[in-house]
């Protein structure tokens, strides 16, 4: 079973806003970070920490927290960003990593 | 720029042991701050943490799996590696390898990824 939950599927239509959210106690003391997953690839990280973006990631991706809940919002999404995405953090003992089951993302 | 590429059998017999290892380029494993795992995604599922293990050796393992898996680092090739016990047919998925950074706060950032291997066990 994962320490984070995420919904399993979210749809968003072309253009529009769409947040992805992972809920967990430990994001009250660990950040999450997010990860994108296209069909028959490697995940790649597209935030990091509270709002961080690794070079390369469009600023159409943005990050927030609130309490025990980490978001990951697209604001005009593109085709491209249709996707699983997964969240990860932390463990209870802060050693080990955990992930989210992941979200589905479709753009109609 | 930091690469990680996946080794080894793309076939492994049930009650077997599958190894793996995972081949950093463009940095070493003495990064500093950083660890290197392993993660899991069988078919259709989702990710799963495996295990990580630090440049002094040390080690840390999902719960789940920690009776049957072994890490372990080769500084001289840049390699480290994994051996997973007794293999049954839930053990088929693709394998990745990745680099663990950030200070702890940051709940393990995760990159760069290798591409992943998948492992099939059948007789």
């Amino acid at each position: 079973s994962s320490e984070l939950t995420q919904e399993p599927a979210v749809s968003v239509a072309l253009g529009q806003t769409v947040r992805i959210t992972c809920q967990g106690g430990n994001l009250r003391r660990f950040y999450a970070n997010w990860y994108q997953q296209r069909p028959g690839q490697a995940p790649s990280l597209v935030m990091y920490g509270k709002d961080n973006r690794p070079s390369g990631i469009p600023d159409r991706f943005s990050g927030s927290i609130s309490g025990n809940t980490a978001s990951l919002t697209i604001t005009g999404a593109q085709a491209e960003d249709e996707a699983d995405y997964y969240c990860n953090s932390r463990d209870s003992s802060g050693d080990l990593v955990v992930f989210g089951g992941g979200t589905k993302l479709t753009v109609l | 720029q930091l690469q990680l590429q996946e080794s080894g059998p793309r076939l492994v017999k049930p009650s077997e042991t599958l190894p793996l290892t995972c081949t950093v380029s463009g940095g070493s494993l003495s990064s500093g701050g950083s660890s290197w795992g392993w993660f899991r995604q069988p078919p259709g599922k989702g990710l799963e943490y495996m295990g990580n293990i630090y440049y002094s050796g040390r080690t840390l393992y999902n719960p789940s799996l920690k009776s049957r898996l072994t890490m372990s680092v080769d500084t001289s090739k840049n390699q480290f590696s994994l051996t997973l016990n007794s293999v049954t047919a839930s053990d088929a998925a693709v394998y990745f390898c990745a680099r663990i950074g950030g200070v702890a706060t940051f709940g393990g950032i995760i990159h760069p990824w290798g591409q992943g291997t998948l492992v099939t066990v059948s007789s």
